[in-house]
Parts: C-alpha cells; sequence; structure tokens
C-alpha cells in the first residue's frame, strides 16, 4: 500500500513569511495527490489536488508540485497569514487495485501564524 | 463537489454501548468511506462502504467492531459498538464521486466515559 512522510510540525510563522511543508510519499503506479486543511474545530477540506506527473495544484496561494522522479508534493505558500493556522495532510490516493481510491494521509503538520 | 453531512455531530457515551452515526451526501457517489481520527492523530481508513453489499475492512479493524450499511449511493452508517474509552475520536466519511477526489464530512466526535 501508500505511505507518506510529511514533515513534521509544528511549525511556526510570522505572517507574510514563506513556507513549505514536505511531502514525501510511495506508492505503487502513479497516484494523485492532494493536500487536505483541517481548520481549529472543523472538517477536513481539499486545498488543493494533482493527478499527474508534473501538474501543479493551487488554492488560496497554496501551490503544490507533482514530482514523480522524488516522489515528493511539497506544499508551499508565498506569504502566510494569520487565517492559514491550521493542520496540513498530505495524502496520495490508491491508484488500482485494491487500494483504488483510498487516502493515505500523513500525520499532519501544525501550522502556526503569528502577526 | 459533494456535500456530505453527518450525524450526530458529537457525543458523550457510555462504556459498553454502542453509537451509529448516519452519513449523508448530496449527490450519488461511487464510492463511499469511514475515516478515524483519534485525538492528535492523523487520519486511519477503517473501511469502504460498498453500495448493496458488506464493507471492506482495512487491517486492524472488523466488522463486529464497527459494521457499515450503505443502502444506496447518497446514504451510509458506522456504528461503533461496545464501545471503550479508546474508541473515543473523531469519525469521518467522505465520497467520491468519480472525480479522482474524496470530500468529507464535518465529522463526528466522540467521547466515550
Amino acid at each position: 500500500g501508500n505511505s507518506v512522510t510529511q514533515m513534521e510540525g509544528p511549525v511556526t510563522l510570522s505572517e507574510e513569511a514563506f513556507l513549505t511543508i514536505n511531502c514525501t510519499y510511495t506508492a505503487t503506479g502513479y497516484p494523485s495527490l492532494f493536500w487536505y486543511v483541517q481548520y481549529p474545530g472543523e472538517g477536513l477540506q481539499l486545498l488543493l489536488k494533482a493527478t499527474k506527473a508534473d501538474d501543479k495544484g493551487s488554492n488560496k496561494g497554496f501551490e503544490a508540485t507533482y514530482r514523480k522522479e522524488t516522489t515528493s508534493f511539497h506544499l508551499e505558500k508565498g506569504s502566510v497569514q494569520v487565517s492559514d493556522s491550521a493542520v496540513y495532510f498530505c495524502a496520495p490516493m490508491g491508484a488500482g487495485g485494491t487500494s483504488y481510491g483510498k487516502l493515505t494521509f500523513g500525520q499532519g503538520t501544525i501550522l502556526t501564524v503569528h502577526p | 463537489s459533494a456535500v456530505i453531512s453527518q450525524k450526530p455531530s458529537r457525543d458523550i457515551c457510555q462504556r459498553g454501548t454502542s453509537l451509529t452515526i448516519q452519513c449523508q451526501v448530496d449527490s450519488q457517489v461511487t464510492m463511499m468511506f469511514w475515516y478515524r481520527q483519534q485525538p492528535g492523530q492523523s487520519l486511519t481508513l477503517i473501511a469502504t462502504a460498498n453500495q448493496g453489499s458488506e464493507a471492506t475492512y482495512e487491517s486492524g479493524f472488523v466488522i463486529d467492531k464497527f459494521p457499515i450499511s450503505r443502502p444506496n449511493l447518497t446514504f451510509s452508517t458506522l456504528t461503533v459498538s461496545n464501545m471503550s474509552p479508546e474508541d473515543s475520536s473523531i469519525y469521518l466519511c467522505s465520497g467520491e464521486a468519480g472525480t479522482d477526489t474524496q470530500y468529507f464530512g464535518p465529522g463526528t466526535r466522540l467521547t466515550v466515559l
């Protein structure tokens, strides 16, 4: 099955700082890759996705590029805001066989942004 | 996209009892899943809810403890049976409508005393 190694947190930044959260994965085949975000007290929301190599997913100023050669999907944002404080999860989706459609979640990275 | 609701949103239960969580999707979805998020932890897949047939469970999860129903393409239930404090978690359902994207419900926060 798939596995994910996600940058450990917590990460604490000042507003307008640059953010990188690293994510590498192992998978059979070519999975679709996702970043989900969980704001305090809320459910899980899709942040962005990429479905094939070299695709770049983007949303709300966040970006991540599907790097097949390094099996990575690092999340970046050029200027974080206090409202970005949340837990971020990297998750590949199983591409076939018994893994099809199943998400494997990283351990989550807690981001806190201070004014 | 799909909008997913869950009931109840939270509950406090006594040891040894059972709780059934409902998951409703506003449109037909191909696949539905149930996940558990233990306190301070990531999400772990419990099972795939199959429409019209028995659920498919992941390693470490069994039907007697987590019976699942999925009578149609928009609804599923998860029961947490014979609960113990170790079952205190957030339980989330998700749906995937063939767009290669899973959408999640808001979760059910369960506390077992």
